[in-house]
């Protein structure tokens, strides 16, 4: 069983949708809880990072932890076409290594 | 700009040959990552470094090596010994870690290595 489970997608949805991207993980130590969003050919870059558990909200983005039930979120509010890309989670235990899922494939359609 | 910058985009290796990709970084990050990615699979850490001169194996580090002589500077170099070097090569760079606080990992765009 895979440290960190995410579903591949892909995630199809119209312009204006609010997208729900989810990870569940099975080591409870994790302690922070990042997202990436990857655009096809490009490097991943930080959306947000937050640590233990509860909500964080940048504009549209808000990231969510449940360490109850190892499940964390992602949700995106009037998703715009420009949101579609490959959305990775990761976690760790508070040192440097990170452990990725294998990233949500998002399509926003306008 | 500051920033990451990887160099070649893309990258052919023959049978046997060793090959070295480039990460350069101008954010004076101490740490820095090298990770690979393949399709279907989460980003693997290979080699990180978080101080010139000093760098330890991540968790696929075999047919793999890396050097830290300047701060801005973290080359990879994929070796023969390496039998399935076809991937995606991503370097990071990070702040130095204090204690158990996470530092934010930043990516360069990458090297797409294929073998002939």
């Amino acid at each position: 069983q895979k440290e960190v489970e995410q579903d591949p997608g892909p995630l199809s949805v119209p312009e204006g949708a609010i997208v729900s991207l989810n990870c569940t993980y099975s080591n409870s130590a994790f302690q922070y809880f990042m997202w990436y969003r990857q655009y096809s050919r490009k490097g991943p870059e930080l959306l947000m990072y937050t640590y233990s558990s509860g909500n964080k909200e940048d504009g549209r983005f808000t990231a969510q932890v449940d360490k109850s039930s190892k499940y964390i979120s992602l949700f995106i509010r009037d998703s715009q076409p420009s949101d579609s890309a490959t959305y990775l989670c990761a976690m760790n235990t508070g040192f440097q290594k990170l452990v990725f899922g294998t990233g949500t494939r998002l399509l926003v359609s306008p | 700009d500051g920033g990451i910058t990887q160099s070649p985009k893309y990258l052919f290796r023959k049978e046997g040959q060793n090959v070295t990709l480039s990460c350069e970084q101008n954010l004076n990050h101490d740490a820095m990552y090298w990770y690979r990615q393949d399709p279907g699979q989460g980003l693997r850490l290979i080699y990180y470094s978080q101080i010139v001169n000093d760098f330890q194996k991540g968790d696929i580090a075999e047919g793999y090596s890396v050097s830290r002589e300047k701060k801005e500077s973290f080359p990879l170099t994929v070796t023969s010994a390496q039998k399935n070097p076809t991937a995606f090569y991503l370097c990071a760079s990070s702040t130095k870690p204090t204690g158990l606080e996470y530092q934010p990992q930043h990516f360069g765009d990458g090297t797409r290595l294929s073998i002939l």
